[in-house]
């Protein structure tokens, strides 16, 4: 298995812009995370799902930030309008009930709002 | 909800020394805790984990103890060495790997 695959690595976007960032979790995994990674705040969980279903998303900022699972395959969050306080790593995991491995983690996107 | 704390944030020792990371935790229903490493500018790995069934696991040089009643786990590193330089975080969850609250990152440098 590839794991979890995410696009794109970088992206630069002016203020105001709407962004997407996409996520391809390892198959058989029933489990999907957004987490944002930031010098100040560190890893924070933006959004869980269970079997494409978001279970909390209490994690999203605000409005500007919704995510969604179509198909256990693949899923995106999306901000809109971007603004440069959203600037960070958004990193997605997966993992899988009963595995022993734990989360594993995509290589991340870095996103610039400029 | 969960919190995770974790000190010290910055860590420096000698190439060969003992490195000990701590965490504490708040929720009593946490039962999973992992660590992770993450090298500059790449994804965190998972590099050991202990569930609340377990006071202590080992694999190599790494060991990671858990204290349930007092609610803290500890991560040792022995011998350390250059590439253990990184960042490490622990987490806490419940079952089922749900939602695992991450602790804000301990930055080791080994020095040779």
């Amino acid at each position: 298995d590839a794991g979890v695959i995410q696009s794109p690595r970088h992206e630069v976007t002016e203020m105001g812009q709407e962004v997407t960032l996409r996520c391809k979790p390892i198959s058989g995994h029933d489990y999907l995370f957004w987490y944002r990674q930031t010098m100040m705040r560190g890893l924070e969980l933006l959004i869980y799902f269970n079997n494409n279903v978001p279970i909390d998303d209490s994690g999203m900022p605000e409005d500007r930030f919704s995510a969604k699972m179509p198909n256990a395959s693949f899923s995106t969050l999306k901000i809109q309008p971007s603004e440069p306080r959203d600037s960070a790593v958004y990193f997605c995991a997966s993992s899988i009930r009963g595995s022993n491995y734990g989360y594993t983690f995509g290589s991340g996107t870095r996103l610039t709002v400029v | 909800g969960e919190n995770v704390e974790q000190h010290p944030s910055t860590l420096s020792v000698q190439e060969g020394d003992s490195a000990v990371i701590k965490c504490t935790y708040s929720d009593s229903a946490s039962n999973y805790f992992p660590w992770y490493k993450q090298e500059l500018g790449k994804r965190p790995q998972l590099i050991i984990d202990i569930r609340s069934n377990v006071g202590e696991k080992k694999d190599q040089r790494i060991a990671v103890t858990l204290n349930k009643t007092a609610k803290h786990f500890s991560l040792h590193i022995t011998e350390t060495q250059p590439e253990d330089s990184a960042v490490y975080f622990c987490a806490g969850g419940g079952t089922g790997f749900q939602k695992l609250v991450f602790g804000t990152g301990t930055r080791l440098l080994v020095s040779p």
